[in-house]
């Protein structure tokens, strides 16, 4: 079944620790995104990846970093926790200019103690 | 800089009403325009897209329109249910597939 899966569904960290949130898509999807939403917030684009090695920054400014060294597999880490970084991240992909929209997974929530 | 409106920030309606949420967005140059759910502590399901060529899309009780020379779109849940009680978010889709979302309107159906 086509899907995109992010792993863990909730992460309760300490400050300081890295950590990294994985995310894959089994559509062969082109283009995947990261999203950024705080409790009662709309969501914000931090990355998005053209395809195999290719990353851009989104629009609100994020101290994450990702990796696309396969197509399916779009993985986000953090290198130093902190409070600040308490939010939910959602992974999303598509593809032909999004012409046949988005696919989301059902997000990371993560904490940070 | 594209942003997105939505308004009502939240709905609460009585089972079976007809309802109009709404959605406007400044940079009419947009590629298509999508409606999400979004349930509560999940991720996003999809339910309508219109391309930026197209007046309406329909989709069982949905029906979203778009009118991008005003920057406005409409999502119609007609006979609305319980089930249909989430968060309903509003994206506008940009160059390489960037959504630009509004912050949504909470619906509750109570029976």
């Amino acid at each position: 079944e086509a899907d995109i899966y992010q792993t863990p569904r909730y992460l309760v960290i300490g400050t300081g620790k890295k950590i990294t949130l994985e995310c894959s898509q089994t559509m062969g999807h082109d283009k995947m995104y990261w999203y950024q939403q705080d409790p009662g917030m709309e969501l914000h684009l931090i990355h998005y990846s053209y395809g195999v090695n290719s990353t851009e920054k989104g629009d609100l400014s994020s101290e994450s970093t990702v990796s696309r060294i396969r197509t399916e597999h779009f993985p986000l880490t953090l290198e130093s926790a902190r409070p600040s970084h308490t939010s939910q991240y959602l992974c999303a992909s598509s593809e032909f200019d999004s012409l046949w929209g988005y696919t989301f997974g059902s997000g990371t929530r993560l904490t940070v103690v | 800089k594209q942003e997105v409106t939505q308004i009502p920030a939240a709905l609460s309606v009585p089972e079976g009403e007809n309802l109009v949420l709404n959605c406007s967005f400044t940079d009419s140059a947009i590629y298509n325009l999508q409606w999400f759910r979004q349930d509560p502590g999940k991720g996003l399901t999809s339910l309508l897209l219109i391309q930026s060529s197209q007046r309406e899309q329909t989709s069982g009780r949905l029906n979203a329109s778009l009118d991008k020379s005003s920057g406005r779109s409409t999502l119609y849940i007609a006979a609305s249910q319980p089930g249909d009680s989430a968060t309903y978010l509003c994206a506008v889709v940009r160059g390489y597939g960037k959504l630009t979302f509004g912050q949504g309107t909470i619906l509750t159906v109570h029976p």
